[in-house]
């Protein structure tokens, strides 16, 4: 089946660092890959996609890049905010199959 | 434009208890489903629907029902609470589509004693 693997965390870094989160998965065919945000008391809402190989998603200064030939999609910030705290979900979702198969989440807290 | 609207966003139990947990939306979506959210495990699916009429079991379906009379709404219902079923519960909904965006609700935090 498919699957979504994702940076273990938590995350902390301090404002203005360099921020990665890993995300790989595992599927038949070639998905549609989602990055979703959770803040604190709120639901998810979507960060960023990209629907093909080698598309850049990119929202809010935060970048991913669909890998097809590592099967990843890594989430990238140049320089965190406070304000970037929250829990980071990757997803895929297939044409024609409307199920989101998540990843476990990474949560990130910048501090001052 | 409300989008996904959940209620109650919280809620306490007693075992064996039952419940609806309520989802509107107010963006014509054809597609809605109900995911559980446990620390470490990410959100899993529960039950989802392609349409009014038709509804589908998702990974973890056992001990809720589902049904879609309408576009707008779909009702996800505990027929006999468990404490396994403390959780945080959200609705979302989308077009058809593999690559359009999901939109959540704020979420349900289920406690069941």
């Amino acid at each position: 089946g498919n699957s979504v693997t994702q940076m273990e965390g938590p995350v902390t870094l301090s404002e203005e660092a360099f921020l990665t989160i890993n995300c790989t998965y595992t599927a038949t065919g070639y998905p549609s890959l989602f990055w979703y945000v959770q803040y604190p008391g709120e639901g998810l809402q979507l960060l960023l996609k990209a629907t093909k190989a080698d598309d850049k998603g990119s929202n809010k200064g935060f970048e991913a890049t669909y890998r097809k030939e590592t099967t990843s999609f890594h989430l990238e910030k140049g320089s965190v905010q406070v304000s970037d705290s929250a829990v980071y979900f990757c997803a895929l979702r297939f044409v024609g199959n409307e199920k989101l198969t998540f990843g476990t989440g990474t949560r990130l807290t910048i501090i001052p | 434009n409300a989008g996904v609207t959940q209620t109650p966003k919280f809620q306490v139990l007693k075992t064996g208890q039952s419940m609806t947990l309520q989802c509107a939306q107010d963006m014509n979506h054809e597609y809605m489903s109900w995911y559980r959210q446990d620390p470490g495990m990410g959100l899993r699916l529960i039950h989802y629907s392609v349409g009014a009429g038709i509804t589908d079991q998702g990974e973890v379906p056992n001990g809720y029902n589902v049904s879609r009379s309408t576009t707008e709404d779909f009702p996800l219902r505990l027929l006999s609470a468990a404490p396994s079923q403390t959780s945080v519960y959200f609705c979302a909904s989308s077009l058809q589509g593999g690559n359009t965006e999901a939109f959540f609700g704020q979420g349900t935090r289920l406690t069941v004693v």
